[in-house]
């Protein structure tokens, strides 16, 4: 069964900074793209970045709402893909969703749960 | 402001068919695949399409997506009230090189 288990959401003041986890298994971890993907409250899905596999250079894209304040990094050793977000603003108050796509165009696409990202003194 | 254009909301009765559209431009769909995901209530998004018009296994035949040049649609036949939810497309921008979303489309079975 495929999982993906998202971490390290919470309360953090505006110009903070926090660390986001998302443990994977059940698929091929080291062979997927991993996506982070936001959602604020009542709001739609906003794309926050991508890291590639190993055999892609572990290429990494970010949004442009986020580019320069966030880096997306992953240790297939542990099936873990990871968000660093610095110089938080209250617009990045969000669910944070990690989402892996195992194969591009495939249906080998997957979605967490979700932590909460909440930006606030 | 959404890259991807989609209707903020759409109905119909049980059993009808509704369809959601979704427009881009030549940067994203038009030049790349466009994927469709579910959100119900309170849970994550799911893969409803891919690559245009794939229908994930277990996912119903009452749905169906096509795209044309920079458009794309979702259709959704003999409607259920469990197809109460948030729709979205997806597709790859060249020109931003990121994944573009659009803004969602609530539909609502009345």
């Amino acid at each position: 069964e495929v999982q993906l288990v998202e971490s390290g959401g919470g309360l953090v003041q505006p110009g903070g900074s926090l660390k986001l986890s998302c443990a994977a298994s059940g698929f091929t971890f080291s062979g997927s793209a991993m996506h982070w993907v936001r959602q604020a409250s009542g709001k739609g899905l906003e794309w926050v970045g991508r890291i590639r596999s190993k055999a892609n250079t572990y290429a990494t894209a970010y949004g442009a709402s986020v580019k320069g304040r966030v880096t997306i990094s992953r240790d297939d050793s542990k099936n873990t893909a990871y968000l660093q977000m610095n110089s938080l603003k209250t617009e990045d108050t969000a669910v944070y969703y990690c989402n892996a796509i195992a194969v591009a165009g495939t249906a080998d696409d997957y979605w967490g749960q979700g932590t909460l990202v909440t930006v606030s003194s | 402001q959404s890259v991807l254009t989609q209707p903020p909301s759409a109905s119909g009765t049980p059993g009808q068919r509704v369809t959601i559209s979704c427009s881009g431009s030549s940067s994203n769909i038009g030049s790349s695949n466009v994927y469709w995901y579910q959100q119900l209530p309170g849970t994550a998004p799911k893969l409803l399409i891919y690559r245009n018009n794939q229908r994930p296994s277990g996912v119903p035949d009452r749905f169906s997506g096509s795209k044309s040049g920079t458009s794309a649609s979702l259709a959704i036949s003999g409607l259920r009230s469990e197809d109460e939810a948030d729709y979205y497309c997806a597709a790859w921008d060249d020109s931003l090189s990121g994944r573009v979303f659009g803004g969602g489309t609530k539909l609502t079975v009345l």
